[in-house]
C-alpha cells in the first residue's frame, strides 16, 4: 500500500539557518504530494503541493520537488525564522483516490 | 465564510462514557474525513464520507461511528470510550478543485479519556 517516511524530528534549529526535511515515499502510479503545517494549538494547513513528477511546489519561501526516480519530495527554506517553528507534514495522494496517507511529522524549532 | 467548525475543543471522559465529537463545513464539499493524532504516528484516517448518505470505514474505525444526513454536517460518535482513545481528533473537507483534492482542516478537538 502508499506510504510517507520523514526525517526523525525534533529538528532544532538557529534563525536564517538553511532547512531540509526530507520525505519518501511509497505508491503505485503517480500519487500527488503535499506539505502541510501545523502551528501549535491549531489545526493542518496546506503549505504546498506537486501533481506530477518534476513539479516544484512553493510558499512562504519553502520549496519542495517532486522526484519520482528517488520517489521524494523534500521540504527545503533558504533562510528560517522563529515563526516557522511547527510541526511539518508530508502526505500524498494516490492517483484516483481522495484519500490523504501522511507521514508521522517533524517538529520543527528555530531558535533566535 | 467560516471553513470546517469542531466542537468541543477540549473533552474529558471517563471509560465507558459516549459522546459525539461534532463537524461542519460551509464550503459545499461533498467529501468529509475524520483523522486522529498521535504522538509519532502522524494522522490516521478514522472514517470519511463520499457524499450525503454514504460513508465507509479508513485505517482505525473500531471504536467509532459515523453518519452524514446533510452535505455540511459528519459527526463522529463514541460508543463507549476507551483510554486508548485519548487523542487529538481533525476533522477535513475536500474542495476537488484542479484535481489535487485539497484537504482543508478544522481547529481539532482534544479528548482525554480517563
Amino acid at each position: 500500500g502508499n506510504s510517507v517516511t520523514q526525517m526523525e524530528g525534533p529538528v532544532t534549529l538557529s534563525e536564517e539557518a538553511f532547512l531540509t526535511i526530507n520525505c519518501t515515499y511509497t505508491a503505485t502510479g503517480y500519487p500527488s504530494l503535499f506539505w502541510y503545517v501545523q502551528y501549535p494549538g491549531e489545526g493542518l494547513q496546506l503549505l504546498l503541493k506537486a501533481t506530477k513528477a518534476d513539479d516544484k511546489g512553493s510558499n512562504k519561501g519553502f520549496e519542495a520537488t517532486y522526484r519520482k526516480e528517488t520517489t521524494s519530495f523534500h521540504l527545503e527554506k533558504g533562510s528560517v525564522q522563529v515563526s516557522d517553528s511547527a510541526v511539518y507534514f508530508c502526505a500524498l495522494r494516490g492517483r484516483g483516490a481522495q484519500k490523504l496517507v501522511f507521514g508521522q511529522g517533524t517538529r520543527l524549532t528555530i531558535n533566535p | 465564510n467560516a471553513g470546517v467548525t469542531q466542537t468541543p475543543k477540549f473533552q474529558v471522559l471517563k471509560t465507558g462514557q459516549s459522546m459525539t465529537l461534532q463537524c461542519a463545513q460551509d464550503m459545499n464539499h461533498e467529501y468529509m474525513s475524520w483523522y486522529r493524532q498521535d504522538p509519532g504516528m502522524g494522522l490516521r484516517l478514522i472514517h470519511y464520507s463520499v457524499g450525503a448518505g454514504i460513508t465507509d470505514q479508513g485505517e482505525v474505525p473500531n471504536g467509532y461511528n459515523v453518519s452524514r444526513s446533510t452535505t455540511e454536517d459528519f459527526p463522529l460518535r463514541l460508543l463507549s470510550a476507551a483510554p486508548s482513545q485519548t487523542s487529538v481528533y481533525f476533522c477535513a473537507s475536500i474542495s476537488p478543485g484542479q484535481g489535487a483534492y485539497e484537504q482543508y482542516f478544522g481547529p481539532g478537538t482534544r479528548l482525554t479519556v480517563t
